[in-house]
């Protein structure tokens, strides 16, 4: 496996703001993935960013609203845009690693929008 | 249909008994299976993975995967109270390239 960090930790922020979610790890990999976990339930992919191309965003998740960087193979971040209380989340990031398709989370971001 | 089925429980069982955890999808092609448990507050760890069919056995732990009847399972045996956590099945679909997570079944061992 390998170490990954998220920052921040957690945040509360007002509507029509914007938040820039951190995930960093230890170790070089291709495929990082963002989700979303709202209260009580499983987690939903955001998008898929590989670096070196523009991220692929799963059906609901647009780039406006959810812009993401991966300038490096360590590292990526989550912008999260006019933030309004529905946006009130966990935002975790993930990475593949190991044996095919296996992929490890990072502590996740928790945010509340009020 | 859901992509990815598990109940959500809580199942409860005592202390030193087996827990099993089931799962069911509907992409025929999956080809990659995977338990993951989620502490509250915590973020989801990768416990078992499974990619034939048959038995997988990791310390307490045996994953069972039958892709004929679309069926992943989680064995757990002598829970302990530590296992009490939300587990949640993920299948890689190759079709949408990603893993699809189930709801979760909550496990609550009790003493």
């Amino acid at each position: 496996s390998a170490v990954i960090s998220q920052k921040p930790s957690r945040d509360i922020c007002q509507r029509g703001t914007s938040l820039t979610i951190q995930c960093q790890v230890d170790s070089q990999v291709t495929m990082m993935f963002w989700y979303r976990q709202q209260p009580g339930q499983s987690l939903t992919l955001i998008a898929t960013a590989n670096q070196g191309s523009e991220a692929t965003y799963e059906s609901g998740f647009v780039i406006d609203k959810f812009p993401i960087s991966r300038p490096n193979l360590t590292f990526s971040t989550l912008t999260v845009s006019n933030m309004s209380p529905e946006d009130s989340s966990i935002y975790l990031c993930s990475v593949e690693l190991g044996r095919a398709y296996e992929q490890y989370f990072g502590p996740g971001t928790r945010l509340t929008v009020t | 249909q859901k992509e990815v089925e598990q109940n959500s429980g809580p199942l409860s069982v005592p202390e030193g008994a087996i827990a099993s955890l089931n799962c069911t999808y509907s992409d025929r092609g999956s080809q990659s299976f995977f338990w993951y448990r989620q502490y509250s507050g915590k973020s989801p760890e990768l416990i078992m993975s499974i990619y034939s069919n048959g038995d997988k056995e990791d310390g307490r732990f045996t994953a069972q995967l039958n892709k004929a009847s679309q069926y992943v399972s989680l064995l757990i045996r002598d829970s302990q109270p530590s296992d009490s956590a939300t587990y949640l099945c993920a299948v890689f679909t190759g079709g949408g390239n990603k893993l699809t997570f189930g709801t979760g079944t909550q496990l609550k061992v009790e003493l």
